[in-house]
């Protein structure tokens, strides 16, 4: 069975960096075509996707968000970590992450999300 | 890349049947057979109800049901019921490995 658990802080102030950690069991980042990656959804408003990473290392991110973001994975421990720079109030926002199903294009398996609150 | 477009609500009475519809553009919608649906329940975790356009997972109700015309996809609800009370939100690969969300859209059943 798949499970993904976002984890990181609550809250971060202003201009701070924000790092998320995507702790998953039940498939293997190092398998031929696995993907996750990282959603969000501000209060109120729509999901906007930020990036992903495949099994062979290969990324990507927002065009609007390339910037800011990096995604970075540890095969070993099973997890996937996204920062985001230079944080501000609209970045406050559920943060989620999600399996990219093997040889698909879309997000089978997703965590429950962690909301940040970005505030001095 | 721009959101997708989609109504920001819809309602029909149990029984009924409702289409939620999601506009691009031809670098994402109109170029790639790739949309995926997914259904939003306030403080849960989303869950995809159709992919590649108008493919059910398995365990989704065949009251779900995805098309595609040009740029537009489309997401039709029949047999309304209580339980289909949500937020839609239609998705589509964009090229790049990239993909693009919509703005979302609240079903209510009256």
């Amino acid at each position: 069975q798949i499970t993904l658990k976002e984890s990181g802080p609550t809250l971060v102030k202003p201009t701070q960096t924000l790092t998320l950690t995507c702790t998953f069991s039940g498939f293997s980042l190092s398998t031929s075509g696995v993907g996750v990656g990282w959603i969000r959804q501000p209060p109120g408003k729509a999901l906007e996707w930020l990036a992903l990473i495949y099994w062979d290392d290969n990324k990507s991110y927002s065009p609007s968000l390339k910037s800011r973001l990096t995604i970075t994975k540890d095969t070993s421990k099973n997890q996937v970590v996204l920062t985001m720079t230079n944080m501000d109030p609209v970045d406050t926002a559920t943060y989620y992450c999600a399996h990219k199903v093997w040889q698909g294009y879309y997000f089978d398996y997703w965590g429950q999300g962690t909301l940040v609150t970005v505030s001095s | 890349q721009s959101a997708l477009t989609q109504p920001a609500s819809v309602s029909g009475s149990p029984g009924q049947s409702i289409t939620i519809s999601c506009t691009g553009t031809s670098s994402d919608v109109g170029s790639y057979n790739l949309v995926s649906w997914y259904q939003h329940h306030p403080g849960k975790a989303p869950k995809v109800m159709i992919y590649e356009g108008s493919k059910r997972p398995s365990g989704v109700s065949n009251r779900f049901s995805g098309s595609k015309s040009g740029n537009t996809a489309s997401l039709t609800i029949s047999g309304l019921q209580a339980d289909d009370e949500a937020d839609y939100y239609c998705c589509s690969y964009a090229g790049s490995i990239t993909w693009v969300f919509g703005g979302g859209t609240k079903v209510t059943v009256l």
